[in-house]
């Protein structure tokens, strides 16, 4: 019963540096998303994809980019990781829109 | 004014209270809500669905919805030490391709 699966759960960068974020669903779900949450806060939405094929910007999509890569992969890049992006990264799933979300485990990302 | 919003808390009850955790939402063609639980350090994890105008109740807690006053609520019965964390309540609509979340409210249960 894997559900949601993020890699890596942690991660230290330089600035400047580059690194991709993985997520893969097992459960055949439409669409993916995936969110920032720092410190004491509320989570953030940096992009979606409601289906295969495309992608939308969320709140907060400068500094990241997004691939679809098929139904089960979203990934998100960091170009150029700066310290304001160090936060705690979550992806997540649903069939569409008006269902819940299943969230993963997060990653952990500290840019020093 | 966000499209979610909630109390922001703390909110602290004593072991056996009820806790009443509150949300009201903007998007008037919003269709589905949800509550979704936050221990420290971990992901979110769903607790309530609701679709309907009322009550629906599962176990301790209940949610309640008003669709005329965009309000919807959520209540634990008997509240443990355990349901210390932060409840996060969400709203969605099918086209709109995303559910829009609110920013949580911290419950502290202190025995």
């Amino acid at each position: 019963n894997a559900g949601v699966t993020q890699t890596p759960k942690f991660q230290v960068l330089k600035t400047g540096q580059s690194m991709t974020l993985q997520c893969a669903q097992d459960m055949n779900h439409n669409s993916m998303y995936w969110y920032r949450q720092d410190p004491g806060m509320g989570l953030r939405l940096i992009y979606y994809s409601a289906s295969e094929g495309t992608t939308d910007k969320g709140e907060v999509p400068n500094g990241y980019n997004v691939s679809r890569l098929n139904k089960r992969e979203f990934s998100l890049r960091l170009e150029s990781a700066a310290p304001s992006q160090t936060s705690v990264y979550f992806c997540a799933s649903n069939g569409q829109g008006n269902q819940p979300q299943h969230f993963g485990d997060g990653t952990r990302l500290s840019i020093l | 004014q966000k499209e979610v919003e909630q109390n922001s808390g703390p909110l602290s009850v004593p072991e056996g209270a009820i806790a009443s955790l509150n949300c009201t939402y903007s998007d008037r063609v919003s269709q589905s809500f949800f509550w979704y639980r936050q221990y420290s350090g971990k992901s979110p994890e769903l607790i309530m669905s609701i679709y309907s105008n009322g009550d629906k109740e599962d176990g301790r807690f209940t949610a309640q919805l008003n669709k005329a006053s965009q309000y919807v609520s959520l209540l634990i019965r008997d509240s443990q030490p355990s349901d210390s964390a932060t409840y996060l309540c969400a709203a969605g609509r099918a086209n709109a391709g995303k559910s829009t979340f609110g920013d949580g409210t911290t419950l502290t249960v202190k025995p």
